[in-house]
């Protein structure tokens, strides 16, 4: 399997601009969840979906934020009007679901996004 | 609210054994992850435990005390590729909701 994918690697844009990120789970995995990271505030979850259903968005920081899972394939993290506090790397991750370890999350290698 | 306490930074010594603690307070509880990220890259699972107790994986053994809201990552016979950082994850009761520590650094001396 070619494991959790994302685009763009790298990602740099100008304050005010619309920024799409976007990502393809393990197939098979029925949970995908989206998560940021910077050197301030370490790893945070911003919202996972189950079966292509959003379940929490509590983590989503305002609603410059949204997010979709269209299908079982695909999922987009956007951000509109980005700012230079959004930089930061952004992680997709997915699951499967059972009991036990096997539900461990699986990383993509990230988006490093850059707002100037 | 939730919260998850890790030491910033530990060195330790190649071929050593070293420690890293964890510290949870969540809502609900419902398993708690290890996680490894070398510079640049994606978080990697390690170790998972739900139930009070040490696990072993080769090098690698996770310990959980769920009275006390305490787990450990041991790591054995330490390589300089094990310098990383490594997280400590608690899931609450509720879905899928997981909570990261910050994570702690480590690096391996010759």
């Amino acid at each position: 399997d070619a494991g959790v994918i994302q685009s763009p690697r790298h990602e740099v844009t100008e304050m005010g601009q619309e920024v799409t990120l976007r990502c393809k789970p393990i197939s098979g995995h029925d949970y995908l969840f989206w998560y940021r990271q910077t050197m301030m505030r370490g790893l945070e979850l911003l919202i996972y979906f189950n079966n292509n259903v959003p379940i929490d968005d509590s983590g989503m920081p305002e609603d410059r934020f949204s997010a979709k899972m269209p299908n079982a394939s695909f999922s987009t993290l956007k951000i509109q009007p980005s700012e230079p506090r959004d930089s930061a790397v952004y992680f997709c991750a997915s699951s499967r679901t059972s009991g036990g370890s096997t539900d461990t999350q699986y990383f993509g290698p990230g988006t490093r996004l850059t707002v100037l | 609210g939730q919260n998850i306490d890790q030491p910033t930074e530990m060195t330790a010594t190649e071929g050593a054994i070293v420690q890293i603690n964890c510290t949870y307070q969540t809502s609900g509880f419902n398993g708690l992850f290890w996680y490894q990220q070398h510079a640049g890259e994606a978080p990697t699972f390690l170790s998972y435990n739900v139930l009070d107790g040490l696990e072993e994986k080769g090098r690698f053994s996770s310990f959980l005390s769920r009275s006390k809201g305490y787990s450990y990552l041991l790591l054995k016979e330490l390589q300089m590729k094990d310098s990383a950082s490594y997280l400590c994850a608690a899931r609450g009761n509720y879905g899928q909701n997981f909570v990261f520590g910050p994570g702690t650094r480590l690096s391996v001396l010759p």
